[in-house]
């Protein structure tokens, strides 16, 4: 069974950091393109950015919101996805998941960046 | 930037059929899913790759794909169906990938 567990939210200050995890079992993760979601209490889900597999050069891509300053990465010797977060923004709180290019159906309960002072 | 465009609401009564549509360049060579997120809940698939329903997934919702739109209908709406529907898909390039602004369902 494919799981997902997102980690690592918590209150940040503006312009502070914080790295998220996302631990994955139950289907070839080194195989697998990540996505980041997030959305925002009472908003709609929003798209954060992808990393691609190995053979795809781990490439990475952003949207605008948040290029230059959230970078994905992941270690497949884990089975995780990580998403740095730098330079934080209010705006920026949220709850962030992590789901599979590919087997969209699967999602965890995500976790919760509060960035306020 | 891409962008998916969805009507912020659609109302329909008990039995009746809702369709939901999505509108972006794109799709007319990519794929579109659709996810239903009810309250307080983490989202559901309820149609990927235009038109293919996962298991568990009541068959009274199907999805269509025609030009530069894609349609999420929902065949003898039930007042279970009230929620936000948000359809996903990627550009041209099939590197960015954006959520539609959802779509709110009102059955009553």
């Amino acid at each position: 069974e494919v799981q997902l567990v997102e980690s690592g939210g918590g209150l940040v200050q503006p312009g502070g950091s914080v790295k998220l995890s996302c631990a994955t079992s139950g289907f070839i993760f080194s195989g697998s393109a990540m996505h980041w979601v997030r959305q925002a209490s009472g908003k709609g889900l929003e798209w954060v950015g992808r990393i691609r597999s190995r053979v795809n050069n781990y490439a990475t891509v952003y949207s605008e919101s948040v290029k230059g300053r959230f970078t994905l990465s992941r270690d497949d010797s884990k089975s995780t996805a990580y998403l740095q977060m730098n330079s934080l923004k209010t705006e920026d709180t949220a709850v962030y998941y992590c789901i599979v290019e590919g087997l969209f159906d699967y999602w965890g309960q995500g976790t919760l960046v509060n960035v306020s002072s | 930037s891409y962008e998916l465009t969805q009507p912020p609401s659609v109302s329909v009564s008990p039995g009746q059929t809702a369709r939901i549509t999505c509108s972006g360049d794109a799709l007319p060579k990519k794929y579109a899913f659709w996810y239903q997120q009810k309250s307080g809940q983490v989202p559901v698939l309820v149609i990927y790759e235009d038109n293919k329903r996962p298991s568990g997934i009541p068959e009274r919702f199907s999805g269509s794909s025609s030009g530069t739109m894609a349609t999420l209908t929902i065949s003898g709406a039930q007042v279970e169906d009230e929620a936000d529907y948000y359809c996903y898909s990627t550009d041209s390039s099939g590197n960015l990938w954006v959520f539609g602004g959802g779509t709110k369902l009102t059955v009553l």
